[in-house]
C-alpha cells in the first residue's frame, strides 16, 4: 500500500522567511513524487516533480529515500505563495497516472 | 482548448436523490479520474479509467458509479446521495503510462452538498 503524510495542516510564515512543507511517504518500491498547488480560486496544478530536479517559483524539493521524505522548500517566502499544497506519490507498476495525495498543507505568508 | 470541464459547479441534493457529475476533456487523454476533496483528508481517489470501456475503483468507490463510453467523457454518478458525500469533487486527466507518472490536468471542481 502507498501512503503520503503531510504532518502540518496549517503553516504560517512571514514574507521573506524560509519555508519548509513536510511530506513523508511509504511505498515499498521506487516512487515518483510530486507537489501540487491550489491557489485561491484557481485549479489544482503541478508545482514540481522530483524527476525533473527543477526549481519552480523558487521552490525545490529533494527526494530522500532513506528518510522517505520529499519536503518542499523555499528560502524566501512571498505573499503570492499563500495556497494549499499537496504532496502526491505514484507507484511504479501501477497506472502511472494514479496518484495518492497527502492531506494537504495550507500555507499563509503574512506581510 | 478547454482542458478539463466539469459541470455543474455547485449542486445541492436531498438525501436519497441521484445525480451525475459530468467531466469532459479535449486533450485526447487516455487516463481520467475522479477525486473528492475533504478538509484534513486531502484528495482521495474514487474511480479511474485508463481508456474507453475500462474503469477501476480507487480508495473510496462506495456510493459512486462511473462509465467510460468515449475517450472524452467520464461521468460520476451518485445513485442515492448521502450527507457523507458532501464534498468538492475534482476530475483529472492525463496521458497514460505504466512506465512513468504523468502530470494530471484538473477540472475546476464541483461542490456538492447533500442535505
Amino acid at each position: 500500500a502507498q501512503r503520503v503524510t503531510q504532518p502540518e495542516k496549517l503553516l504560517s510564515v512571514f514574507k521573506g522567511a524560509p519555508v519548509e512543507l513536510k511530506c513523508n511517504y511509504s511505498y515499498s518500491g521506487s516512487p515518483e513524487l510530486f507537489w501540487y498547488v491550489q491557489y485561491s480560486r484557481q485549479r489544482l496544478q503541478l508545482l514540481l516533480r522530483h524527476i525533473s530536479r527543477e526549481s519552480i517559483k523558487g521552490f525545490t524539493a529533494d527526494l530522500n529515500k532513506g528518510e522517505t521524505s520529499f519536503h518542499l522548500k523555499k528560502p524566501f517566502a512571498q505573499e503570492e505563495d499563500s495556497a494549499m499544497y499537496y504532496c502526491a506519490l505514484s507507484g511504479r507498476g501501477t497506472s502511472g497516472s494514479r496518484l495518492t495525495f497527502g492531506e494537504g498543507t495550507q500555507l499563509t505568508v503574512n506581510p | 482548448n478547454a482542458g478539463v470541464t466539469q459541470t455543474p459547479k455547485f449542486q445541492v441534493l436531498k438525501t436519497g436523490q441521484s445525480m451525475t457529475l459530468q467531466c469532459a476533456q479535449d486533450m485526447n487523454h487516455e487516463y481520467m479520474s475522479w477525486y473528492r476533496q475533504d478538509p484534513g483528508m486531502g484528495l482521495r481517489l474514487i474511480h479511474y479509467s485508463v481508456g474507453a470501456g475500462i474503469t477501476d475503483q480507487g480508495e473510496v468507490p462506495n456510493g459512486y458509479n462511473v462509465s467510460r463510453s468515449t475517450t472524452e467523457d467520464f461521468p460520476l454518478r451518485l445513485l442515492s446521495a448521502a450527507p457523507s458525500q458532501t464534498s468538492v469533487y475534482f476530475c483529472a486527466s492525463s496521458s497514460h503510462s505504466f512506465s512513468g507518472a504523468n502530470v494530471l490536468t484538473f477540472g475546476a471542481g464541483s461542490r456538492l452538498t447533500v442535505l
